[in-house]
């Protein structure tokens, strides 16, 4: 079925420091990844997002690659700061038409 | 973000009612979604719609109905079959499923 893994489930860094969310996905048809953050109490807002032409995307702090052939997606993020502090759901579309989530990574980032 | 809203933010109900949850956007989405979240977990599909009149069931259905007669509207009821029904509600809408999902503010239910 549709299903993906998300790990870590918690990551605490120093301010500065990059931090790595790394997920697997089981649908070999799927071909757009998003990522996701959420603040406490707020809704979750895209923050990058890429597709299965390419494997690799960058913006700013924040870089996404992707492994179809792994079925790997990873989210990571340098210099982080305590404002990165959140949590982050990888997601990908199934072939269902519907997003499927993981389970989140809770980003505590030290100052 | 700014075109999608859902009312009311907080809702409290006795056990055993029936409550309705307002969803509504303005960015021409085709696509909405429905979704639960519990205290320090992730988010768990309700129903989703892919165009007007029709929609699916998603992971977890029992306990909920929603309907999709307007191309901007996609009301969610909580039913008194939801045996746990206190939770954080978020509404979603996208061009499709291959596109960016934009999601509402969340509605806070809390049943006594």
């Amino acid at each position: 079925g549709e299903n993906v893994e998300q790990h870590p489930s918690t990551l605490s860094v120093q301010e500065g420091d990059s931090a790595v969310i790394k997920c697997t996905y089981s649908d070999s048809a799927s071909n757009y990844f998003p990522w996701y953050k959420q603040e406490l109490g707020k809704r979750p807002q895209l923050i990058i997002d890429i597709r299965s032409n390419v494997g690799e995307k960058k913006d700013q702090r924040i870089a996404v690659t992707l492994n179809k052939t792994a079925k790997h997606f990873s989210l990571h993020i340098t210099e982080t700061q305590p404002e990165d502090s959140a949590v982050y759901f990888c997601c990908y579309s199934g072939n269902t038409g519907k997003l499927i989530f993981g389970q989140g990574t809770t980003l505590q980032v030290k100052p | 973000d700014g075109g999608i809203t859902q009312s009311p933010k907080y809702l409290f109900r006795k056990e055993g009612q029936n409550v309705t949850l307002s969803c509504e956007q303005n960015l021409n989405h085709d696509a909405m979604y429905w979704y639960r979240q519990d205290p320090g977990q992730g988010l768990r599909l309700i129903y989703y719609s892919q165009i007007v009149n029709d929609f699916q069931k998603g992971d977890i259905a029992e306990g909920y109905s929603v309907s999709r007669e307007k191309k901007e509207s996609f009301p969610l009821t909580v039913t008194s079959a939801q045996k746990n029904p206190t939770a954080f509600y978020l509404c979603a809408s996208g061009a499709s499923s291959y596109n960016e999902q934009f999601f509402g503010p969340g509605t806070r239910l809390t049943v006594l």
